[in-house]
């Protein structure tokens, strides 16, 4: 089944506690990227990767890092998370012909303290 | 990329076509119009997208009109399962750029 998996789906830390929130999809797509979801503001593009060793900033990047060393896998890192970073968080993934259609990840829900 | 326009809410009773409307009179021609929803706080979900012609699948109908300033989606039978939020997305093509989420139409699908 053509998926787009998150881990941890739930996360409570603490402020200044490094974590990882990984993403993988089985698509063999290019295009991999995360969101971040807050009331009244909507998604917000994080950090985007073309393919593997290709990233780049999307909207909101400050206080993210990412990397892509393979192909299906594209981990959100929050090196020093703050109480401004609790969000749901979705990773999505495409190809890059020409339906462009992303899939979405079922979201990981983190709160910072 | 364009902007879109969409009503904050809609209400459809069960069984019955639900008609989204979306405006994006500043389009241009090398832009999709795409259609995504959201289901409470689930991953969005792709339902749909189009450049002029109108366009059907498994899930939904788009109509884009001849201007390509608006379209409608169209869900033929909505039932309780289609109440969620529908975001539509003006996308350039080909181009790296993101999906912009607007704040969408709430549907609520009523038995």
């Amino acid at each position: 089944e053509a998926q787009v998996t998150q881990n941890p789906r739930y996360l409570i830390t603490v402020t200044g506690k490094k974590l990882t929130v990984t993403c993988s999809q089985n698509m063999n797509h290019e295009y991999m990227s995360w969101y971040r979801q807050d009331p009244g503001l909507g998604l917000r593009q994080i950090y985007y990767s073309m393919n593997v060793e290709v990233t780049d900033k999307g909207d909101v990047p400050e206080g993210y890092k990412v990397s892509r060393k393979e192909k299906r896998n594209f981990p959100l890192i929050l090196e020093s998370p703050s109480p401004n970073q609790t969000s749901l968080y979705f990773c999505a993934s495409s190809s890059t012909g020409v339906s462009y259609e992303q899939y979405f990840g079922p979201g990981t829900r983190l709160t910072v303290t | 990329d364009a902007k879109t326009t969409q009503p904050p809410s809609m209400d459809c009773a069960e069984g019955r076509a639900a008609n989204l409307p979306c405006n994006h009179s500043t389009i241009s021609g090398n832009e999709y119009v795409y259609w995504y929803r959201q289901i409470h706080s689930q991953g969005p979900q792709y339902i749909i997208h189009g450049l002029k012609n109108n366009e059907t699948n498994e899930m939904a109908s788009l109509i884009i009109t001849e201007d390509r300033k608006s379209s409608t989606l169209i869900l033929p039978h909505a039932t309780l399962r289609d109440t969620a939020v529908y975001y539509c997305i003006v996308r350039r093509f080909p181009g790296n750029t993101p999906l912009v989420f607007g704040k969408g139409t709430r549907l609520s699908v009523i038995a």
